[in-house]
């Protein structure tokens, strides 16, 4: 069965320092991985996604992951963070399955961002 | 603005009673998805519609129920209420019929509160 796990659950960083947002997978066919961030009493948006080719994915709003395969891990990274950052994080696994698809999400990664 | 809107924004209900949410997608979306954000399980895939067809299940309550109609908008009905139920429900839309490379838009949500 495929699942995610976001290891923190919050993570608080200074203004203008860099942030990693840690996701593992595990999944025992491809995946298609997904990062979205969700502002306080709003929906989600799309970060960004890796279906295939290189593995750095560029996102919006400064945002970028890497995916690693030997390491079933797909973790969101800024260099320089903004207030504005501060929202959760939900990284997501999408895999195939007899002739549909699985969507399933970590439990979230809160950023608080600090002056 | 996503341009997805999701009617009413705020329910509350009580235990055993049934209730229907409205989402109505971006216009020339013909995929509706939704999803539910709970304390308990987190962020979870539910059910996906295109042009009026189930395309994809996720961890969808045999009490829970959607359909797309032919204009496009989309309803949960959340039947035999439980107070477990009380969550945000999120929908979500896209162009196409899911593919990988579609992006979704969600609405800000409907917020149930089972008493």
């Amino acid at each position: 069965a495929q699942s995610v796990t976001q290891l923190d659950s919050q993570v608080p960083v200074f203004e203008e320092a860099p942030v990693e947002l840690r996701c593992n997978y595990s999944s025992s066919v491809s995946v298609y991985l997904f990062w979205y961030v969700q502002y306080p009493n709003q929906g989600l948006q799309l970060l960004l996604k890796y279906l295939s080719g290189s593995t750095l994915v560029k996102g919006i709003n400064g945002f970028e992951a890497e995916f690693n395969k030997s390491q079933t891990s797909f973790h969101l990274r800024k260099p320089s963070v903004h207030i504005s950052d501060t929202a959760e994080y939900f990284c997501a696994v999408r895999t195939p399955t007899s002739g549909t698809y699985k969507y399933i999400f970590g439990t979230g990664t809160r950023l608080k961002v600090l002056a | 603005d996503s341009g997805v809107t999701q009617t009413p924004k705020h329910l509350i209900t009580a235990t055993g009673q049934r209730v229907t949410l409205r989402c109505s997608p971006r216009s020339g979306d013909l995929s509706v998805y939704w999803y539910q954000q709970s304390l308990d399980q987190g962020l979870q895939f539910l059910i996906h519609y295109y042009n009026g067809e189930e395309r994809a299940k996720g961890n969808i309550l045999e009490r829970f129920s959607a359909q797309q109609f032919p204009d496009l908008h989309s309803e949960l009905n959340l039947s035999s209420l439980e107070l477990g139920d009380s969550a945000l429900y999120f929908c979500a839309s896209s162009v196409g019929g899911g593919q990988l490379q579609e992006t979704q838009y969600f609405g800000p949500g409907t917020r149930l509160l089972v008493l």
